[in-house]
């Protein structure tokens, strides 16, 4: 059961290239979560999904997109990077039912920079 | 608005007691976690609450007060290792899948 997992784990672009982050869970977690760590900002909500095939804006979206094509995968597309976008990108995911279940689990995180 | 609110840094010495405090203000509440993260590291799960009191784990106690908007999470017996960041989330009552976070505070034991 390796839990949440995340690739790459570091990365370098220049702006205006694109990439995608992969996370995935093998916990049959009905949520996932993509959040952005900046310093001193805590977590931000980029995106999530509570269910295969379905998708919705968090806080952050702008110049992000996202897709849960099967329950265990959640990616984050960057289609233009920005030195905007240099932070550290965690994945989370959710079971559905309630009481302890329902904290999130994190991926260890991307660490992105745009130059 | 949404706000969580957390100190920035605290300092403490090793076997003592900390006690770092959150508040917020939120549209609705349906919960209220505590996470640890160590630098370079992703949060993981200390503890939840949802009624009003005291819920205690090992070192780790966190109380709620939901008519206050106040929380606080209580580390006994502090060891090094505690050294980390401490994350007060919300969960959002108008929308039971996310959770609102605060900004985090970073604690540091010293010998």
């Amino acid at each position: 059961n390796a839990g949440v997992t995340q690739t790459p784990k570091f990365r370098v672009l220049k702006t205006g290239q694109s990439m995608t982050l992969q996370c995935a869970q093998d916990m049959n977690h009905e949520y996932m979560y993509w959040y952005r760590q900046d310093p001193g900002m805590g977590l931000r909500l980029i995106h999530y999904s509570v269910g295969e095939g379905t998708t919705a804006k968090g806080e952050v979206p702008d110049g992000y997109n996202v897709s849960r094509l099967k329950k265990q995968n959640f990616l984050l597309g960057l289609e233009s990077a920005a030195p905007s976008q240099t932070s550290v990108y965690f994945c989370a995911s959710r079971l559905v039912r309630g009481g302890r279940a329902n904290t999130q689990y994190f991926g260890p995180g991307t660490r992105l920079t745009v130059l | 608005g949404q706000n969580i609110d957390q100190p920035t840094e605290m300092t403490a010495t090793e076997g003592a007691i900390v006690q770092i405090n959150c508040t917020y203000q939120t549209s609705g509440f349906n919960g209220l976690f505590w996470y640890q993260q160590h630098a370079g590291e992703a949060p993981t799960f200390l503890s939840y609450n949802v009624l009003d009191g005291l819920e205690e784990k090992g070192r780790f106690s966190s109380f709620l007060s939901r008519s206050k908007g106040y929380s606080y999470l209580l580390l006994k017996e502090l060891q090094m290792k505690d050294s980390a960041s401490y994350l007060c989330a919300v969960r959002d009552g108008d929308s039971s899948y996310k959770l609102i976070f605060g900004s985090g505070t970073r604690l540091l034991v010293r010998p």
